[in-house]
């Protein structure tokens, strides 16, 4: 089954520790897309890439980073510098740009020790 | 600013009875309005894309409608496995970006 595929489910992250969220799809999108959800908040986006070697800041990049080496992976790095990492992320993909719906993964859940 | 509101924040029906959840958005040049059911714990399930005014599409007991200001989502008949919180967000046109609202936590008691 074709799906895109988020790992772990749960990451907890020790004071000054940078931590990564893999990010894989089989669908053979061209568009991948991080986004953040906190109670109570729309999602809110955090890079995103249209192909490879190439991204984009979103609203909120600040203490993150990204990759985009091969098509199908996408994972994003939380640095120690993001203040107030725990929340729980989700990566979409879309096939196209505008106008196409974005697929979500089932997210991972990142939590301060 | 692109900005999406969803209402009620909370609704509570019991099962078979029918009612609509509201999406009212203000953006520089509607691209798509997107309606996604999420589970929780989980991610986003994507259900419909709008493109225009008038326009409807329609799935099982859901069926979504779009104005120029608002976007409905009507739950016909609802069972309790329609319990979920149901998320809406629009692109505008020259931006890749969604914009989402808060959601609608739906509750259906059997």
């Amino acid at each position: 089954d074709g799906g895109i595929t988020q790992s772990p489910k749960y990451l907890f992250r020790k004071e000054g520790q940078n931590v990564t969220l893999s990010c894989e799809q089989n669908l053979n999108h061209d568009a991948m897309y991080w986004y953040r959800q906190d109670p109570g908040q729309g999602l809110r986006l955090i890079y995103y890439s249209q192909i490879v070697n190439d991204f984009q800041k979103g609203d909120i990049a600040e203490g993150y980073s990204v990759s985009r080496e091969k098509k199908e992976s996408f994972p994003l790095t939380v640095t120690s510098a993001q203040k107030n990492p725990t929340a729980f992320y989700l990566c979409a993909s879309s096939i196209g740009y505008y106008n196409q719906p974005q697929h979500f993964g089932d997210g991972t859940r990142l939590s301060i020790l | 600013e692109d900005q999406v509101t969803q209402s009620p924040e909370a609704l509570r029906l019991q099962e078979g009875e029918s009612s609509s959840l509201n999406c009212s958005y203000t953006v520089s040049g509607l691209r798509g309005l997107f309606w996604y059911r999420q589970d929780p714990g989980k991610g986003p399930e994507f259900l419909f894309t709008l493109y225009s005014a008038g326009e409807e599409k329609e799935k099982e007991r859901l069926k979504a409608t779009l104005t120029k200001k608002e976007s409905f989502l009507h739950i016909t008949a609802p069972k309790p496995e329609d319990s979920a919180t149901y998320l809406c967000a629009v692109q505008a046109k020259g931006f890749q970006k969604l914009v989402f609202g808060t959601g609608t936590r739906l509750l259906v008691s059997p």
